[in-house]
């Protein structure tokens, strides 16, 4: 079925580093691909998406694009802050319908 | 303005019980989706709601599992004859169309011992 793999375990990097966090999907159709986080303590958020092949989703300095070769939606910030330390899920909506298919989530912590 | 609350934070029950989980949604949002989340996973979906009618129940693990949102805005999962396995975070989320953002709730946790 319709489905994400997100690149296994935490994440732990120094504030100002760089950060690739890895997702690819499966789908017979063409899906929405969307990057949720969750903070501590609080729900789950919209980060970015992309609707179609080629686009590229960005918002708080994170990017995303949508790669249909290599179906993959890689989430990567040039320069991470503490307050990055958050939760990171990968997530598509194969039919269009807004189900929402999520990968196991990535924790990332930064440190000062 | 007000977020997705759902209701309770926390619920312990014992296996067999059976619990009712609330969610309300931001004012005006038609779509409303229930989500389960287990230990180490991303959250499942469950089922959808498109004013007062389930669009897709097909996520539902089996048939102690229920939801109505009979005025369409409040929404209540029921399990039934709840199962050690049904142990996780329900999350609710809702859009204003069905084609929008998904805002999630916090989430209720259900521990059933």
């Amino acid at each position: 079925g319709d489905s994400v793999t997100q690149m296994e375990g935490p994440v732990t990097l120094s504030e100002e580093a760089f950060l690739t966090i890895n997702c690819t999907y499966t789908a017979t159709g063409y899906p929405s691909l969307f990057w949720y986080v969750q903070y501590p303590g609080e729900g789950l958020q919209l980060l970015l998406k992309a609707t179609k092949a080629d686009d590229k989703g960005s918002n708080k300095g994170f990017e995303a694009t949508y790669r249909k070769e290599t179906t993959s939606f890689h989430l990567e910030k040039g320069s991470v802050q503490v307050s990055d330390s958050a939760v990171y899920f990968c997530a598509l909506d194969p039919y269009g319908n807004n189900r929402l298919a999520f990968g196991k989530g990535n924790q990332v912590v930064v440190i000062p | 303005g007000a977020g997705v609350s759902q209701t309770p934070s926390n619920k312990v029950t014992e296996k067999g019980k059976y619990v009712e989980l609330r969610c309300d949604p931001i004012s005006g949002h038609t779509a409303l989706y229930w989500y389960r989340q287990s230990l180490g996973q991303g959250p499942e979906f469950l089922i959808y709601f498109q004013g007062t009618g389930a669009a897709d129940d097909s996520g539902l693990p089996n048939d102690r599992f229920f939801a109505v949102r009979p005025e369409g805005s409040v929404s209540t999962l029921k399990i039934q004859r709840t199962e050690r396995g049904d142990s996780a975070v329900y999350l609710c989320a809702s859009s204003l169309t069905d084609r929008g953002e998904q805002y999630f709730g916090p989430g209720t946790r259900l521990t059933v011992t």
